[in-house]
């Protein structure tokens, strides 16, 4: 069974703190992995990982993907806390997104 | 303009009821799912039609009807609501050919079933 797996699921940082967020996946034919932000409503858009190796930016954010080793990393730097927020991996491959639990980040003044 | 919109967005209902929750979307996309998020905030996918086709049909119980009129168009009915549907569902829709597009969400429709 497709399976993806957030690490970890609650987390509580001050501003300016750099945090990493991960997810592994397990998915048949794996095609790409998408990192969403959902705050009080619908989950947004961050980025779409289809290449190991190369790293994805927007500002204080960036992602990459190991498709050897099945997982993928979302980097926050100088956090503020309007970054606080559930952030959910999904995975798609036979089958539209699989989303893991998602990270709750909490940041702090 | 909003890309993927549902209504209600919130739904306050008793045990037994029958409800609709109606999802549009005019971003041209041919795909469109339904996804229900739990209280821990576990997102899974119940449906996904590709122009007004079924293609998708998770381990849903059967009170659980989705109906497309036109491939901008993909409504959620469910029929004698249990507690345990209480839940915030969300429609989406990418363009053909999914596998691997960007998912689109609409704001959610929180049920509560009581």
């Amino acid at each position: 069974e497709d399976k993806v797996v957030q690490s970890p699921l609650s987390l509580v940082v001050h501003e300016g703190d750099t945090v990493t967020l991960n997810c592994s996946y397990e998915v048949t034919n794996f095609r790409s992995l998408l990192w969403y932000k959902q705050e009080k409503k619908a989950p947004t858009f961050l980025f779409m990982l289809t290449s190991s190796g190369i790293e994805k930016k927007s500002g204080r954010l960036s992602s990459i993907l190991d498709k050897k080793e099945l997982f993928s990393i979302l980097n926050i730097t100088a956090t503020q806390t309007g970054d606080s927020a559930i952030y959910l991996c999904a995975a798609a491959g036979n089958t539209p997104l699989v989303f893991g639990k998602g990270t709750r980040l909490s940041v702090i003044a | 303009d909003t890309a993927v919109s549902q209504t209600p967005k919130y739904l306050v209902t008793q045990m037994g009821n029958d409800k609709s929750i109606k999802c549009e979307q005019n971003l041209g996309h041919d795909t469109m799912y339904w996804y229900k998020q739990d209280s821990k905030k576990f997102l899974k996918i119940m449906f996904s039609y590709n122009n007004k086709e079924l293609i998708i049909n998770e381990t849903v119980p059967n009170r659980f009807s989705p109906k497309s009129p036109d491939k901008a168009h993909l409504n959620l009915h469910i029929n004698s609501l249990e507690l345990g549907d209480s839940a915030v569902y969300f429609c989406a829709s990418s363009p053909y050919g999914a596998l691997g597009n960007t998912i689109y969400f609409g704001e959610g429709s929180w049920l509560t079933v009581v």
